[in-house]
C-alpha cells in the first residue's frame, strides 16, 4: 500500500542553525502539507501545497519557514535559523481530490533543537 | 479561531464494549470531518472520514455526524486492546487545500 515517506527520523540541530526536513508524498497525490506536533500537544497545520505554490498556510508558518517541491517526488520544509521551541515532531501528508481530501501522514520527523 | 474541543481522558472500556468517543467544533463552515488514530510516538492514522449528516460504517467503527449541533462522534464496537490509543478528531472546510484542524486527543483504554 503506497505510503507517505519522511527523512530524517530525528534530526538534532543547534539554535540558529538551517534544517530542511524531507518527504516523498503518495505518488498520485496533488496536495501536500507539513504539521508539527509539539511534546504532549495537539497536532498543528503549517502549511499546504498545490501545484507547485503555498495554498494556505498558519500563522505558525512565518518568514523562518519555507517549503519547496524540488523534483517530482520530494516535498521538503526548511526552516532557517531554528530556535530551542521548534523542537517537536514534523509531519509531512497528502491527498489526492478524493471526497473529502482525506490526508494521509507520514511517520515524522523528530527535530530537537539545542 | 477555530476550535476543536474533545475529553482528553483517559477513557478506560472492558475489551468486547463499545467505546464512545466525542468532539465538538466550533466552525460552522467546516465541512469534512476525520477520525484518527495515534499511537505514542508514533504519526495521526486516518480511520474515517464524513461529511454527511447521519452515521457511517466501517467494520467495527461508526462515525456520526451532526453539523447542526456541531457534534462528530465515532464509536467502536467489540473493542480491542489494540485499540488503545489517543484517537484524534479533525476538521477541515471541504477543500484540498485546507489544512486540518485538530482536537488535542481523546486517550483511549481497553481493559482485557
Amino acid at each position: 500500500e503506497p505510503e507517505v515517506t519522511q527523512t530524517p527520523s530525528h534530526q538534532v540541530t543547534q539554535m540558529g542553525q538551517e534544517v530542511i526536513l524531507r518527504c516523498v508524498p503518495i505518488s498520485n497525490h496533488l496536495y501536500f502539507y507539513w504539521y508539527r506536533q509539539i511534546l504532549g500537544q495537539k497536532v498543528e497545520f503549517l502549511v499546504s501545497f498545490y501545484n507547485n505554490e503555498i495554498s494556505e498556510k498558519s500563522e505558525i508558518f512565518d518568514d523562518q519557514f519555507s517549503v519547496e517541491r524540488p523534483d517530482g517526488s520530494n516535498f521538503t520544509l526548511k526552516i532557517r535559523s531554528t530556535k530551542l521551541e521548534d523542537s517537536a515532531m514534523y509531519f509531512c501528508a497528502s491527498s489526492d481530490s478524493g471526497s473529502a481530501y482525506e490526508q494521509y501522514f507520514g511517520p515524522g520527523t523528530r527535530l530537537t533543537v539545542t | 479561531q477555530k476550535e476543536v474541543e474533545q475529553n482528553s481522558g483517559p477513557l478506560s472500556v472492558p475489551e468486547g464494549a463499545i467505546a464512545s468517543l466525542n468532539c465538538t467544533y466550533s466552525d460552522r463552515g467546516s465541512q469534512s470531518f476525520f477520525w484518527y488514530r495515534q499511537y505514542s510516538g508514533k504519526s495521526p492514522e486516518l480511520i474515517m472520514f464524513i461529511y454527511s449528516n447521519g452515521d457511517k460504517e466501517d467494520g467495527r467503527f461508526t462515525a456520526q455526524l451532526n453539523k447542526a449541533s456541531q457534534y462528530v462522534s465515532l464509536l467502536i464496537r467489540d473493542s480491542q486492546p489494540s485499540d488503545s490509543a489517543t484517537y484524534l478528531c479533525a476538521v477541515s472546510e471541504g477543500g484540498g487545500a485546507d489544512g486540518l484542524t485538530f482536537g488535542k486527543g481523546t486517550h483511549l483504554i481497553i481493559q482485557p
